[in-house]
């Protein structure tokens, strides 16, 4: 079964506003955390990486925090703007170079101005 | 940047037909690439791990006589749906790994969809 889920399947938010888009995994093994947008039609599209050595990253208005004793990873995007409605994946990666990305159910991000 | 390319980016086929749907690194050489599908409103689900030089390794519940994975040369691979049904309709999405980058990058295709009639 899956091993990587999101806790919420939509988020609705204002222009504006900070959003938070969480998700848990179960394999402890995983040392390697992607998170992606998928806009309707279109293939994933990075946004953010982790690995299990770090507990926080940032890039340009998203960070990303890794807690590995809850196994729970969350993607902030700070001031939300209608370009970021779409679906959230989080995605993780089980150690060895060859192996593939498991992803979760994803998140529906909607954002209104 | 690595770009994977996929083609093509959308078809139609009539059941009981085959179609291939090609994944090209472009200027990187991937020896693994993967392949997924995505059913409308779902998450990517694995379904092969596609190995340069040989045979493709399939997740389990992908039959593999009916997905056939080829992946002749360092920079293609080719996933094949045979005798094609409705069900099979669905957005197909390959990725390939640049092990040359750092952190083994991993490049996503846009994506190939398709539709059964």
């Amino acid at each position: 079964g899956e091993s990587v889920g999101l806790h919420l399947p939509t988020l609705s938010v204002q222009e504006g506003d900070n959003s938070i888009i969480n998700c848990a995994y179960s394999n402890s093994a995983s040392d390697y955390f992607i998170w992606y947008k998928q806009e309707s039609g279109k293939g994933p599209q990075f946004i953010i990486d982790i690995r299990s050595n770090m507990d926080k990253r940032q890039g340009q208005r998203v960070t990303v925090l890794l807690n590995k004793t809850v196994k729970h990873l969350s993607l902030q995007i700070a001031a939300t703007q209608p370009g970021d409605s779409a679906v959230y994946f989080c995605a993780e990666n089980r150690g060895q170079a060859g192996t593939a990305l498991i992803f979760g159910k994803g998140t529906t991000l909607s954002v209104s101005s | 940047g690595a770009v994977v390319s996929q083609h093509p980016s959308w078809v139609i086929c009539k059941s009981g037909t085959s179609v291939k749907i090609e994944c090209r690194s472009l200027d990187f050489q991937a020896t693994t690439m993967f392949w997924y599908r995505q059913f409308p409103k779902q998450s990517l689900m694995l379904m092969a791990t596609s190995n340069e030089g040989s045979k493709a390794t399939y997740e389990q519940g992908v039959e593999k006589d009916k997905f056939l994975i080829n992946h002749a040369s360092l920079t293609l691979s080719t996933l094949t749906v045979t005798s094609a049904h409705p069900e099979d309709s669905s957005f197909y999405i390959c990725s390939a790994r640049d092990l040359q980058s750092p952190g083994n990058t991993i490049y996503f295709g846009e994506g190939s969809w398709l539709t059964v009639v």
